[in-house]
This record gives structure tokens, C-alpha cells and sequence, in this order.
């Protein structure tokens, strides 16, 4: 059974530093994993999406990067600021059967002014 | 529309009353997902829908849980006879190909 983790479970940090925030996946048989965030009271925002096939995703300051072997992907933000404060989310899909998310229970960034 | 979007924003119900939410995905999109986020506690997927394929209700946690998708596009989760720990926000996504899922604002639901 697919059971997914981010550490750390919450993280505050000064404006301006440069961060990394970590998930990890039991089994690597996995078709795509993508990255959320989700403010609070409000649905999720798809930030990034990478396929099994690829080793990593950037869009402007946010760089995602999938290790299958390992069981790992790791989304780096560069040059924090408090509009990145939220929870951070990623979520597997496996390679065989119905195409679900199983999530992680995410990462609560906080960046101070 | 330019997204998915959910109704209503937020449900307020007495116990053992039944209630339904709805779900319009991205047109086009061929594929719709139910998920349930609980206070303090992670996603949880509920039913997945694909096209004209069977849909997957592993999730569902109970029978009083159902959910239908009439033509391909809008869905109905419904939930009969509501009893306080169905109390949650829940999610509908959708996905085309390449399977990215897109996320609604959620509807969240208050059981007294």
C-alpha cells in the first residue's frame, strides 16, 4: 500500500531564504507525482507535475525533483517571500490500477516579512 | 468556465439529514475525482470517475456515501442520513490527459 510523508510537518522561515521541502513514497511503480499548495479555507493550486519519465519540473522560483529509485521529490523555493506562506502537498499516482492521488499531509510554510 | 467549481461553498445540516454536492468540472476534462479533507487530517480519496468506465468507489467510507456523473461532465456526491464525523471540506478535481488534477474551491460541509 502506497503510503506517502513530507517533512517537515511545518516550517517558518525569514523572507528572502532559499528552501527545500521533502516527500517521500513507499513504492516507486509510480505513473506521476505532482505538487499543491492550498491556502487555508481553500482548495488546492497545482504548482507542478512530473512524470515518471522525467527527473524534474520548474516554473519561476519553484523547482520540483523526482527521484523514483529513492522514493523522493523535493520542491526547492528560491527567494521566499510571505505570499508563499501555505501548505505545501504532494501527491502520487501508482503505475497500475485507477489513476488516484494518494497525498501526503503536507508541509505548513511560513515566511516572515 | 475556466475551472472547476463546486456548490455549495458551504453546507450546514442536522444529523441524519441527506445531502447533495455538486461538482462542474473543466469541460472536456474525461476524468473526475471526490476527495474529503477532515480537520487536521490529510486527503482522502472518495470516487473516481472516467469517461464511460465503471467508477472506482474504493474510497467511498460507508454506504450511505454515492456519488453519480450524468453525461460525462457534472457530478453528485451525496450523502444520506449525515452523522457528525461526515463533517469535512470536500474536494472535487478534475484531469484530461496526462492525468494533472485540478482542484475546486471545495464545499464544506458542518454536521450538527
Amino acid at each position: 500500500k502506497q503510503e506517502v510523508t513530507q517533512i517537515p510537518a511545518a516550517l517558518s522561515v525569514p523572507e528572502g531564504e532559499n528552501l527545500v521541502l521533502n516527500c517521500s513514497f513507499t513504492d516507486s511503480a509510480i505513473y506521476n507525482l505532482q505538487w499543491f499548495r492550498q491556502d487555508p479555507g481553500k482548495g488546492l493550486t497545482s504548482l507542478l507535475l512530473i512524470q515518471s519519465s522525467q527527473r524534474e519540473q520548474t516554473s519561476g522560483r519553484l523547482n520540483a525533483s523526482l527521484d523514483k529509485s529513492s522514493g523522493r521529490s523535493t520542491l526547492y523555493i528560491a527567494a521566499s517571500q510571505p505570499g508563499d506562506s501555505a501548505t505545501y502537498l504532494c501527491a502520487v499516482i501508482g503505475a497500475s490500477g485507477t489513476y488516484k492521488y494518494i497525498f501526503g499531509t503536507g508541509t505548513r510554510l511560513k515566511v516572515l516579512a | 468556465g475556466a475551472g472547476v467549481s463546486q456548490s455549495p461553498s458551504n453546507k450546514v445540516t442536522e444529523k441524519g439529514k441527506d445531502v447533495e454536492l455538486r461538482c462542474d468540472p473543466i469541460s472536456g476534462h474525461t476524468a473526475l475525482y471526490w476527495y474529503r479533507q477532515s480537520l487536521g487530517q490529510g486527503l482522502e480519496f472518495l470516487i473516481y470517475f472516467q469517461g464511460n468506465s465503471a467508477p472506482d468507489k474504493s474510497g467511498l467510507p460507508s454506504d450511505r456515501f454515492s456519488a453519480e456523473r450524468t453525461g460525462g461532465s457534472v457530478s453528485t456526491l451525496t450523502i444520506q442520513r449525515t452523522q457528525q464525523e461526515d463533517s469535512a471540506v470536500y474536494l472535487c478535481a478534475s484531469s484530461s490527459k496526462g492525468w494533472e488534477q485540478f482542484f475546486g474551491p471545495g464545499t464544506r460541509l458542518t454536521v450538527l
